[in-house]
């Protein structure tokens, strides 16, 4: 149990596209997702909170005009890295879990490479 | 400021020994303390941890934590190769159930 699959895996892509990167669960409804950024060999850095059905809370320096986040149902959240630029290049990874006091399970994470 | 963190940053052992890692934090309303394994692609979970002194184990690992000292140390014995990877603490708070990650311990396990 507890399968969360992130899509893409990888992205390459020129300067100014915008990214959507897809979060769901698979096996659990997750009333609260999670993305985090993760640049080499650093740790993870949560970036927003996704909540189902409510806007999302996003962590102090994080532009919520450059990353929306949907959380449109209780399996599928979604990251839109806006008018992408190479700073932008990282590793994003959701997770999810499935309640409070629970641990949080993640995606495969999608490696974002800007031209 | 919510704080954890782990020691040492990296660590070289050979096959069959064994490595014990150590995660602290100084963090408000604290509930859980979990570790996960990342090698090429996400973290895995490995273990939660929510009361001090009860150690969990699963095959060649186990961890404790202990709360009046805020740290918890997680084992490794008889390592393999396929233990190398990089394992992350993370404390979970009350509130928000947010994650806080610990900058990791880099484990290179050589045959």
């Amino acid at each position: 149990g507890a399968v969360v699959s992130q899509h893409p895996s990888r992205v390459i892509c020129k300067s100014g596209t915008s990214v959507k990167i897809e979060c769901r669960s698979l096996d659990f409804q997750a009333t609260t997702m999670f993305w985090y950024r993760q640049f080499p060999k650093q740790s993870l850095m949560l970036m927003a909170t996704s909540n189902e059905g409510s806007k999302a809370t996003y962590e102090q320096g994080v532009e919520k005009d450059k990353f929306l986040i949907n959380h449109a149902s209780l399996t599928l959240s979604t990251l839109t890295v806006t008018s992408a630029h190479p700073e932008d290049s990282s590793f994003y990874i959701c997770s999810a879990s499935m309640g409070l006091n629970q641990p949080q399970h993640f995606g495969d994470g999608t490696r974002l490479s800007i031209l | 400021e919510d704080k954890v963190v782990q020691s040492p940053l990296s660590l070289v052992v050979h096959e069959g020994d064994t490595v014990t890692l150590n995660c602290s934090y100084e963090v408000t309303n604290f509930r859980s303390l979990l570790w996960y394994k990342q090698e090429k692609k996400a973290p895995t979970f490995l273990f939660m941890l929510t009361s001090s002194g009860i150690e969990k184990k699963s095959g060649r690992l186990s961890s404790i934590l202990d709360k009046k000292e805020l740290f918890s140390i997680l084992n490794i014995t008889a390592t393999q190769t396929g233990d190398s990877a990089v394992y992350l603490c993370a404390v979970l708070r009350a509130a928000g159930n947010k994650l806080t990650f610990g900058g990791g311990t880099r484990v290179l396990v050589k045959p």
